[in-house]
C-alpha cells in the first residue's frame, strides 16, 4: 500500500472554475502536509503548508486537512492556464523525511 | 521562500565516468539537505539525507558507492553519480529544509538532468 496516494489525472477543468485535488495518506502519527506544484522539467515549487485540522487560505489556494479521516485536499479558485502543472501532495511523519504522493496533473483549458 | 542553487542543470556524459552534483543554500545555513530523483512521469523518490559533517542515510535500495554524497559545509551539499550508466538517467534534485527543526518546509533547487549515453 503506498504511504500517500494522489489521483494521477489529468483533472481537466475550464478556466475560472475550481480545480479539487485530493491526497490520502496511511501514517496516522503525520504532522506536516504539503502541497507543491512542479511544471514538466521544472523542479517542485511550495505552495502551502498545513499543520492542524481545517482549512488554510492563500490567495486562490485553499489546503485542508482531516487528520481523522487521513485526508488532506487543495483547491484552486479562478483556475487559470498558468495552474496547468502536475500537484505533488508531501506528508512528514516520523523524523526528517518526507514522502511525496505521486502526483496529479492538472489542465486548465481555456 | 528560501533559495536552493543546483549546478548543472543539465549534463550528457559517457558510460563509466562520473558525474557531481552540487546543491547550494543561498541564503541560509542547512544542516541536513536531500536528494531526490525523479523518473519521467513519476513522483520524487528520496535517495539520500546528507547530513553536514557526518555520513549520508541512504534510503533502501540506494547504492551508497554509487551515489557519493558528501556535505562538507553547511551551505554545499555533493552528490556524485560514479561508473555512470544509461540507467541512472534520470532528474537529480536537492532540497533543504530551513532551521534546525525536524518540521518545517522544504526547498527545492532547480534540478539536475542526467543523460548518460
Amino acid at each position: 500500500q503506498k504511504e500517500v496516494e494522489q489521483n494521477s489525472g489529468p483533472l481537466s477543468v475550464p478556466e475560472g472554475a475550481i480545480a479539487s485535488l485530493n491526497c490520502t495518506y496511511s501514517d496516522r502519527v503525520s504532522q506536516s502536509f504539503f502541497w507543491y506544484r512542479q511544471y514538466s522539467g521544472k523542479s517542485p515549487e511550495l505552495i502551502m503548508s498545513i499543520y492542524s485540522n481545517g482549512d488554510k487560505e492563500d490567495g486562490r489556494f485553499t489546503a485542508q486537512l482531516n487528520k481523522a479521516s487521513q485526508y488532506v485536499s487543495l483547491l484552486i479558485r479562478d483556475s487559470q492556464p498558468s495552474d496547468s502543472a502536475t500537484y505533488l501532495c508531501a506528508v512528514q511523519a516520523a523524523g526528517n523525511k518526507l514522502t511525496f504522493g505521486g502526483g496529479t496533473r492538472v489542465l486548465v483549458k481555456p | 521562500g528560501a533559495v536552493v542553487s543546483q549546478h548543472p542543470s543539465r549534463v550528457i556524459c559517457k558510460s563509466g565516468t562520473s558525474v557531481k552534483i552540487e546543491c547550494r543554500s543561498l541564503d541560509f545555513q542547512a544542516t541536513t539537505m536531500f536528494w531526490y530523483r525523479q523518473f519521467p512521469k513519476k513522483s520524487l523518490m528520496l535517495m539520500a539525507t546528507s547530513n553536514e559533517g557526518s555520513k549520508a542515510t541512504y534510503e533502501q535500495g540506494v547504492e551508497k558507492d554509487k551515489f557519493l554524497i558528501n556535505h562538507a559545509s553547511l551551505t554545499l551539499s555533493t552528490l556524485t553519480v560514479t561508473s555512470a550508466h544509461p540507467e541512472d538517467s534520470s532528474f537529480y534534485i536537492c532540497s533543504a529544509r530551513v532551521g534546525i527543526a525536524n518540521t518545517g518546509e522544504l526547498f527545492f533547487g532547480e534540478g539536475s538532468r542526467l543523460t548518460v549515453l
